[in-house]
């Protein structure tokens, strides 16, 4: 069975400081990656998601994440975080032709402090 | 607001009853899903709809779950005779199943479970 990690549970960093999240999944086939975010008291939100083409995705407020294909890896970053980024952030996955129901990893909380 | 809505957000309810969570998808949605979400964990895949049809459920969803899209609108998802482990999140999506192509799934604030 598909199974996403995420390595880092709890981040802390400063405003301006930059972040990495890593996220590593376990499926041979043909997947989509996709990071979410849910913000403080709100829904889960789609920050990005890779199908094909180009592994350097970008997201919405600056983010964006890499597809490396040899490492099973679709790390998170920005350069620079801001408070309004404390969030949880949880990388998902789905099989390609797999009726998108998504494997989602144990999440990341990050706090920006000011 | 024309997201997804999930009625009740909260719920309370002693071991042993039975619950009913509503959850209306996004208008035109073709696609319905279940989550459910434990403390320290992601979401949880427990079934999806296409329409009227529910067309795959996880092995998490014991026979004591049942999920219902009857018009392929709104969906409900019941629990029966409640274990404390049911306390959890439970969430919903919808997404739009354009052949070929993989649609956002869009999410629901979630009903919160707590069994007593």
């Amino acid at each position: 069975a598909q199974s996403v990690s995420q390595h880092n549970h709890h981040v802390i960093l400063s405003e301006a400081a930059s972040l990495e999240l890593g996220c590593n999944y376990s499926y041979g086939g043909t997947v989509n990656l996709f990071w979410y975010v849910q913000y403080p008291g709100q829904h889960l939100q789609l920050l990005l998601k890779y199908f094909s083409g180009d592994p350097l995705v970008k997201g919405i407020k600056g983010f964006e994440a890499e597809f490396i294909k040899s490492k099973f890896s679709f790390n998170l970053r920005k350069p620079s975080v801001q408070w309004s980024d404390t969030a949880e952030y949880f990388c998902a996955v789905n099989l390609s032709g797999g009726g998108n129901k998504l494997t989602f990893g144990t999440g990341t909380q990050l706090k920006v402090e000011l | 607001d024309t997201g997804v809505s999930q009625d009740p957000r909260h719920k309370i309810t002693k071991r042993g009853q039975n619950v009913t969570f509503r959850c209306d998808p996004i208008s035109e949605h073709n696609r319905l899903y279940w989550y459910r979400q434990t403390l320290g964990q992601g979401p949880e895949f427990l079934t999806y709809f296409q329409n009227e049809a529910q067309l795959e459920k996880s092995r998490l969803l014991s026979d004591r779950f049942s999920a219902e899209r009857p018009k392929g609108s709104f969906s409900t998802l019941e629990i029966q005779r409640t274990e404390q482990g049911d306390s959890a999140m439970y969430l919903c999506a919808s997404s739009y199943r354009l052949a070929g192509g993989y649609n956002e799934q869009f999410f629901g604030p979630g009903t919160r479970l707590t069994v007593l």
